[in-house]
């Protein structure tokens, strides 16, 4: 089983719906991280939970909502997106939230808003 | 402005041939991970580098990081299709405790 799986792979949505995204790693690691990739641009930290407390927002609009219900598991909640909020959107663990402590990537949702 | 700029953003080259990718800044970074990532999948690590002028090699791929920890570069010898990717650089700036990112070298190489 791989290390960081994100469900779903692709999700086409709406602007009028409400979706989530899933993440789950099962490296034992106590920090995860939603990232945003969009084209030619370098990616963009969302929110960072260390030991399932949120510690960083990092001034998302509130029409995305993440939430950590144990330190394995991650979700991103959507409801009346925009068409420039389609883009790939990763998650990530580490074994703890710090400077030096490597990412561990799962393979992205790829999200299209409609 | 970037923090950390990549350049070249784009490179295609043949089977066999030498490049190198280049990571700059004018701040001091902690740290320097180098990842890739390959189409439909997620970023990979490739290395962190963390003392100034530290040289590291993984296989044919030679990562280093400069005596003054603004910039870092990665050379790959006798490139393969497999190489083909985005290839990310990402640091912590000095006295900081955030990851930023840079945008990325797309690499194809053909055969």
């Amino acid at each position: 089983e791989t290390g960081v799986t994100q469900t779903p792979r692709h999700l086409v949505m709406g602007m009028t719906n409400k979706k989530s995204l899933k993440c789950e790693q099962h490296l034992g690691h106590n920090a995860m991280y939603w990232y945003k990739q969009s084209a030619k641009k370098p990616l963009e930290l969302m929110f960072v939970y260390n030991f399932k407390e949120q510690t960083e927002n990092n001034s998302v609009p509130s029409r995305f909502s993440p939430e950590c219900p144990n330190s394995s598991h991650l979700f991103l909640h959507l409801h009346t997106l925009q068409p420039e909020d389609s883009a790939l959107y990763l998650c990530a663990s580490s074994q703890v939230s710090g400077s030096n402590s490597p990412l561990h990537f799962g393979n992205g949702t790829r999200l299209t808003v409609t | 402005t970037q923090l950390l700029e990549q350049s070249p953003q784009f490179l295609s080259i043949q089977e066999g041939e030498n490049l190198t990718v280049y990571c700059n800044s004018s701040s001091v970074f902690s740290s320097l991970q180098w990842y890739r990532q390959e189409p439909g999948e997620g970023p990979v690590l490739l290395v962190t580098v963390v003392t100034g002028g530290e040289v590291k090699k993984l296989k044919r791929l030679t990562f280093q990081f400069g005596d003054a920890r603004k910039d870092s570069s990665l050379h790959i010898t006798a490139a393969q299709p497999g190489d083909t990717g985005l290839y990310l650089c990402a640091g912590v700036v000095e006295y900081g405790n955030k990851l930023v990112f840079g945008a990325g070298t797309i690499l194809r190489v053909k055969s």
